[in-house]
């Protein structure tokens, strides 16, 4: 079967650094996302890697290993708005996206 | 409009109902999905069209039925309502089925449905 695996929940630090992991069980593997979602909002798209490495933007960095099935999210300077949900998904071997249960991530001052 | 647009923003249903969920996106995207998301699973595609005209299932079709008669409109027909589909349906659609990046996905605002 295919399989994405977040931590549920996670706490950090208004300014600290937070690193969200992921891991993937798919059926092939074409494309890797990262998604924020606020509270009763839509998904929103954050980042996006296909080639092994560090991808930044901003105060946002996401980073893939194809080899180890492994992405992460880092999220730097963190801000109270950077409370959300992050949800990690994979472009399977049929093109179809592969989502994960989400991280929720609380930022306290 | 300016993206995707669903409707109902929220809805309370009677049991047995039959209720269409509209979502109509003007991006002159070919593919679209529909989602239900409840705590604690994340987003679980219920159908898809990958272009006007065709349709596929997803990972949990039963009691919902798509129709894609053109490219902006992609509704979601509940037949008979019931309780265990009471959740968050997020419409969404993206440029290409295939190619990478092109596979980004944009999201409706979504609708809440409750099923009593």
């Amino acid at each position: 079967g295919q399989n994405i695996d977040q931590p549920t929940e996670m706490t950090a630090t208004e300014g600290a650094i937070v690193q969200i992991n992921c891991t993937y069980q798919t059926s092939g593997f074409n494309g890797l996302f990262w998604y924020q979602q606020h509270a009763g909002e839509a998904p929103t798209f954050l980042s996006y890697n296909v080639l092994d490495g560090l991808e930044e933007k901003g105060r946002f960095s996401s980073f893939l290993s194809r080899s180890k099935g492994y992405s992460y999210l880092l999220l730097k300077e963190l801000q109270m708005k950077d409370s959300a949900s992050y949800l990690c998904a994979v472009i399977d071997s049929n093109y179809q996206l592969i989502w994960g249960a989400g991280t929720k991530l609380i930022i306290k001052p | 409009i300016a993206g995707i647009t669903q409707a109902p923003t929220s809805q309370i249903l009677a049991a047995g109902r039959r209720m269409t969920l509209r979502c109509t996106q003007d991006m002159r995207h070919n593919a679209m999905y529909w989602y239900r998301q409840d705590l604690g699973l994340g987003l679980r595609l219920i159908h898809y069209s990958n272009t006007a005209g065709t349709t596929g299932k997803g990972e949990v079709p039963d009691g919902y039925s798509v129709s894609r008669a053109n490219t902006d409109d992609f509704p979601l027909t509940l037949a008979s309502a019931v309780p265990s589909q009471t959740s968050v349906y997020f419409c969404a659609s993206s440029p290409l089925t295939s190619g990478g990046a092109y596979n980004e996905q944009f999201f409706g605002p979504g609708t809440r449905l409750t099923v009593l």
